[in-house]
């Protein structure tokens, strides 16, 4: 099946940094997701976005679907960007309705 | 509305009990799904639903028993649990099935302890 990898797998930033999160996968995708997952553990949609750019607000993203990654761009971060950030991906192909899921980044934002 | 509500917030139960969860959405979808995710670990899929059609199951031990009773609807019914089964539990709905996952939306999750 589908591989996704994450890097790095944890990050710690001072507020008002920039970072970049990045995600690979093995084969071609359907579906490409970004999440934000709160400490309280909600799944918080960022992105679907299984080609191109997006930007909203302070986040951006970027799959570039022939080379196999996406990239979560984050700026200014803020405290409240503190979480686990997930992209998850669906294989091309087939109705297989499954997200695969990376094993995330774990950000910490500190004041 | 891109809400997915889930119900209870938290539980805690024996291991001879019977409990459920419940899982709703008003957005129209037609295919729901349960995952199970364990502390500092990725969701893991359960059970996906399709038109109100069990469609995938992957390998979940039969202590778990989904039921979809109506579109809008998603259950997991939960009985003799083992405490390596204390987890979170989420639900998701996603639009069309038929075309693949699409955009899917996540419920805030039950977390589950079995004592």
């Amino acid at each position: 099946g589908i591989q996704v990898e994450q890097s790095p797998p944890d990050l710690i930033l001072q507020e008002g940094a920039n970072s970049t999160l990045r995600c690979n996968f093995s084969d071609s995708v359907n579906n490409l997701q970004w999440f934000h997952q709160n400490p309280w553990g909600q799944l918080i949609n960022l992105f679907y976005i299984p080609s191109g750019t997006k930007q909203n607000g302070r986040l951006s993203a970027t799959t570039v679907a022939t080379e196999r990654y996406s990239l979560l761009y984050i700026s200014s971060s803020q405290t409240t960007d503190s979480g686990v950030y997930f992209c998850a991906v669906e294989g091309y192909g087939g109705a297989t309705n499954k997200l695969i899921f990376g094993t995330g980044t774990l950000l910490a934002v500190q004041p | 509305d891109t809400e997915v509500t889930q119900t209870p917030k938290h539980l805690v139960m024996g291991m001879t009990n019977k409990k459920s969860l419940k899982c709703e959405q008003h957005m129209g979808h037609r295919a729901m799904y349960w995952y199970k995710q364990k502390a500092k670990k990725p969701p893991e899929l359960m059970f996906v639903y399709s038109y109100e059609k069990l469609s995938i199951n992957e390998s979940v031990p039969s202590r778990f028993s989904p039921e979809c009773p109506n579109s809008s609807l998603l259950n997991l019914h939960l009985h003799a649990l083992q405490p390596e089964d204390s987890a979170l539990y989420l639900c998701a709905s996603s639009q069309d099935p038929g075309l693949a996952v699409g955009e899917q939306y996540f419920g805030p999750g039950t977390r589950l302890t079995v004592t």
